[in-house]
C-alpha cells in the first residue's frame, strides 16, 4: 500500500489567512520528503524540501515542518494569495535503491477565496 | 528556455496502436524519471533512469520501454495501446537525491 498520504483531499482559506496541508508518511527509513505544487494543466513544481536531520525548514512564505516521532510532515503557508490556488502532494524520496523515484501522497486542492 | 520539455502535450490515437512521448531536459541532470498521474490525480513513479541504470516499477507493463538516445533525453515508448492507458504522463529530471524537476505532461486519450 502507500506509505505516503493526506488527511485532508480538499482545503478552503480565505485569502490572507495561513494554510495548513498535511501529509503521514509510514516507512520510518525515510529521510528526505519534498512538497510541490500542481496548478491545472502543469506538471509538479518543487515548493521546498527537508531531509530528516531536521525538524523544519523555512522559505518565503512556506515552513515545512518533520515530525519523525508520529511520522508526520506538514507545509504552512503564510498570507494565502488566490495565485496559491492548486493542488499540493509531498512526497518521499525512495533513495538510490529506487533510483530516486518519488512516492507521492494523494494530494490537498487548496482552494483560496476572496 | 524550458528546463524538463514533453512533446506531445496532447495525444488521442485508438486502441491497439503504438506511440511515444519524447522528453528533453536541459539542466545538465544525470536522472530522468516518467511518472503516470491518473484521473484522480494520484502520482505514480513509472521509470528513473541514469547513464548507469533503469529501474523499473514492477506494476508497469512491458508495453511501455523507455529509451534514451543520450543524457538529455528519455523517451517512452508504449506498445498495443489500451483504454486503461489513458492518463497524463510527467516525464522528470534530478541530480542523485535532489529535487525533481519536472515537464507539464503529455495527456493521453485511447478512444
Amino acid at each position: 500500500g502507500e506509505s505516503v498520504g493526506l488527511h485532508l483531499p480538499t482545503l478552503s482559506v480565505q485569502e490572507g489567512d495561513n494554510s495548513i496541508i498535511n501529509c503521514a508518511y509510514s516507512n520510518s527509513a525515510s529521510d528526505y520528503f519534498i512538497w510541490y505544487k500542481q496548478e491545472s494543466g502543469k506538471g509538479p513544481q518543487f515548493i521546498i524540501d527537508i531531509r530528516s536531520n531536521m525538524d523544519k525548514r523555512q522559505g518565503q512564505r512556506v515552513t515545512v515542518l518533520l515530525n519523525k516521532t508520529v511520522k508526520h510532515l506538514s507545509l504552512q503557508i503564510a498570507a494565502t494569495q488566490p495565485g496559491d490556488s492548486a493542488v499540493y502532494f509531498c512526497a518521499e524520496n525512495l533513495g538510490e535503491n529506487s533510483g530516486y523515484a518519488l512516492n507521492f501522497g494523494k494530494g490537498t486542492s487548496l482552494l483560496v477565496t476572496p | 528556455d524550458t528546463a524538463v520539455s514533453q512533446t506531445p502535450k496532447y495525444l488521442v490515437t485508438q486502441m491497439g496502436n503504438d506511440k511515444s512521448i519524447k522528453c528533453e531536459q536541459n539542466l545538465g541532470h544525470d536522472t530522468m524519471y516518467w511518472y503516470k498521474q491518473d484521473s484522480k490525480k494520484f502520482l505514480k513513479i513509472m521509470f528513473s533512469y541514469n547513464n548507469k541504470e533503469l529501474i523499473i516499477n514492477e506494476t508497469v507493463p512491458n508495453r511501455f520501454s523507455p529509451k534514451s538516445p543520450d543524457k538529455a533525453h528519455l523517451n517512452l515508448h508504449i506498445n498495443s495501446l489500451e483504454l486503461g492507458d489513458s492518463a497524463v504522463y510527467f516525464c522528470a529530471s534530478s541530480r542523485e537525491g535532489e529535487p525533481q524537476h519536472f515537464g507539464d505532461g503529455t495527456r493521453l486519450s485511447i478512444l
